[in-house]
């Protein structure tokens, strides 16, 4: 059974800092892994989507990459602002459906 | 503009009155998806569907129905709610099947009493 773990549960960080966000999953065979953003009591918004051929993905000041084979995936996020306060969710479909992980509270303080 | 709309975004009921919350998307997905989302539990499935007229069964089924007559409808049946249904359901769509990339509606806050 596939399952997702997200490190750190929670980050506090000052403006202006880089950071990155971890994802693991137990299970290799995926099609693809996506990083969501989602803010409280809000819906999903989609950051990145990474095939399972494909190493990493740039959106703007995010990257993510892939390592399928180690099952890991990270997400840098350069020079944090306070609105980039959210919760972020890796998440890795089997076909059928998305596997989700906990989930990262990001505070980016001012 | 391209979006997954849930319907209603709000809504308390009581025990075992049955309710419908709608999903529509306009993108000519084939792949149509429900999820919950609970606290310490995160998001779960609960029912999907990979075309029109084909569906199956989630992670969490139980206590849920779901019908797929038009592409772009998805509409999530509660025939008789409990409160351990209280939840944030989120309903979702990709392209094709196996999805690539999924897109997520605004969510639905659902209070049984």
């Amino acid at each position: 059974k596939q399952e997702v773990t997200q490190i750190p549960a929670a980050l506090s960080v000052p403006e202006g800092e880089n950071l990155v966000l971890n994802c693991s999953f137990t299970d290799s065979a995926i099609y693809n892994l996506q990083w969501f953003r989602q803010d409280p009591g809000k819906g999903l918004t989609s950051l990145l989507l990474i095939q399972s051929s494909q190493r990493e993905q740039t959106s703007g000041r995010l990257n993510a990459s892939l390592d399928k084979s180690s099952g890991r995936s990270t997400l840098y996020i350069a020079a944090s602002q306070p609105g980039d306060s959210a919760t972020y969710l890796c998440a890795v479909s089997d076909g059928n459906k998305l596997v989700f992980g906990a989930g990262t509270i990001l505070r980016v303080k001012s | 503009e391209a979006q997954v709309t849930q319907n209603p975004r709000y809504l308390i009921t009581v025990t075992g009155k049955k309710l419908t919350v709608t999903c529509s998307q306009n993108m000519n997905h084939e792949y149509m998806s429900w999820y919950r989302q609970d606290p310490g539990l995160g998001l779960r499935q609960i029912y999907y569907s990979m075309n029109v007229e084909v569906t199956d069964k989630g992670d969490v089924p139980e206590g849920y129905k779901v019908s797929r007559k038009e592409k772009r409808n998805f509409p999530l049946i509660l025939e008789s709610p409990s409160p351990n249904q209280t939840s944030l359901y989120f309903c979702a769509s990709s392209l094709s099947w196996p999805p690539r990339g999924y897109t997520f509606g605004s969510g639905t806050r659902l209070t049984v009493v």
